[in-house]
């Protein structure tokens, strides 16, 4: 079954505008991790930002934040001041404690930032 | 040294063809990782290894072997493929497998099976 989902195939943004991308989860483990990634057109994955399910504050890493909403399952990335670097895939993943080395993807979030 | 190094980028190979792809990490990282993704999906986990052994195998068909010589070699041997395993192929790799470790990725192979 599908644990990670992104709803949003596609999404536009104007260049220097925020933007949010959506990710929910289903998991019975209490204990997890969340990570986004970005993946350019080039290929390579590039690690954003992690978020674990005991963490009490939202995680930041620059112009990325992370709004974790646990009782909603929800871990939306959200990317300040878009750059028009920032087009590319975007892709929420999750690790369960049961399986530390499973990480799963969802079926990401193609971004567009408009110039 | 942060880099995940995967060789060759592209490959191109008949159906009765052997051939092999290979990942390289210098990070001291005791997980390796092998994934499939499909043009405009997202990666699908094949093969983990952990500390050398493999502990995951996701069902992948027998003409996919994964083969970890070392804890910094990663190899993913192809025989008699199909067309439908053309694929971008990423190789990754985590320090270990805590919740809280990111995976450092390649920039993969682009696999054509003709």
């Amino acid at each position: 079954a599908q644990k990670i989902t992104q709803t949003q195939p596609g999404m536009f943004v104007q260049e220097k505008e925020a933007v949010t991308l959506d990710c929910t989860y289903d998991t019975s483990d209490q204990s997890y991790g969340l990570f986004w990634y970005k993946q350019p057109s080039s290929g390579e994955m590039i690690f954003l930002i992690y978020q674990g399910s005991y963490d009490e504050q939202n995680a930041t890493e620059g112009r990325y934040s992370l709004n974790f909403q646990k009782a909603r399952k929800s871990a939306n990335l959200v990317i300040s001041a878009s750059q028009l670097g920032d087009s590319a895939m975007y892709f929420c993943a999750m690790r369960e404690a049961y399986n530390n080395n499973d990480m799963r993807f969802g079926a990401g979030t193609r971004l567009t930032v408009k110039p | 040294d942060t880099e995940v190094t995967q060789t060759p980028k592209h490959l191109v190979m008949g159906m009765t063809n052997k051939k092999s792809l290979k990942c390289e990490q210098h990070m001291g990282h005791r997980a390796m990782y092998w994934y499939k993704q499909k043009a405009k999906k997202p990666p699908e986990l094949m093969f983990v290894y952990s500390y050398e052994k493999l502990s995951i195998n996701e069902s992948v068909p027998s003409r996919f072997s994964p083969e970890c010589p070392n804890s910094s070699l990663l190899n993913l041997h192809l025989h008699a493929l199909q067309p439908e395993d053309s694929a971008l192929y990423l190789c990754a790799s985590s320090q270990g497998d805590r919740l809280n470790e990111k995976l450092f990725f390649g920039s993969g192979t682009q696999l054509s099976v003709l």
